[in-house]
């Protein structure tokens, strides 16, 4: 098993420009999540998802799309990137609600 | 509101001197408290789930307790490979919400 891939590592955009952050695993699991993580702030939830065609709000998802139309993938959209969205994120997956959840390498966003 | 706070924010030991990471958790409706390692520049790696007052759980040199109120990893004896920054997390009913975490330094 992979496990939880996230592509890419590291990608650089300019204000204004959109693009998706990719997330796949390979573990049938149902629970998928996006994090963001800041210096002095944690791991922040940005969307989750409970299962294919289910997504729901976490605490920062303003400027963020998501989808779930199949169990292996869950990816993240920035429609027009701001500075605000530099940080690094992570997705994260667990077999349901209340189960541990597994942790992507993370990708690594600046935005100019 | 739904909080965890991980004290304290940074800890410097050094080898094989024991101590305790704290973090203490106020939430509506606790479906389990996890702790996880992070080292620099990769993802969160899970080290345990406790679910009830009163459980403990161990993995070498680490053992995790929770009580009502606050959960502790216990670090006895550690290596310079356990520096690392130490994240808690608990669930509130379907969303994890995570601490800021403890940044431990063990020198040699």
């Amino acid at each position: 098993n992979a496990g939880v891939t996230q592509t890419p590592k590291f990608q650089v955009l300019k204000t204004g420009q959109s693009m998706t952050l990719q997330c796949a695993q390979d573990m049938n699991h149902e629970y998928m999540s996006w994090y963001r993580q800041d210096p002095g702030m944690g791991l922040r939830l940005i969307h989750y998802s409970v299962g294919a065609g289910i997504t729901d709000q976490g605490e920062v998802p303003n400027g963020y799309n998501v989808s779930r139309s199949t169990t292996e993938d869950f990816p993240l959209r920035l429609l027009s990137a701001a500075p605000s969205q530099t940080s690094v994120y992570f997705c994260a997956s667990s077999p349901g609600v209340g189960d541990t959840q597994y942790f992507g390498p993370g990708t690594r966003l600046t935005v100019l | 509101e739904d909080q965890v706070t991980q004290s304290p924010e940074a800890l410097r030991l050094q080898e094989g001197e024991s101590s305790s990471l704290n973090c203490s958790y106020t939430v509506s409706g606790l479906r389990g408290l996890f702790w996880y390692r992070q080292d620099p520049g990769k993802g969160p790696e899970f080290l345990f789930t406790l679910y009830s007052a009163g459980e403990e759980k161990e993995k070498e040199r680490l053992k995790a307790t929770l009580t009502k109120k606050e959960s502790f990893l216990h670090i006895t004896a550690p290596k310079p490979e356990d520096s690392a920054t130490y994240l808690c997390a608990v669930y509130n009913t379907d969303k994890l919400i995570f601490g800021t975490g403890t940044r431990l330094q063990v020198f040699p």
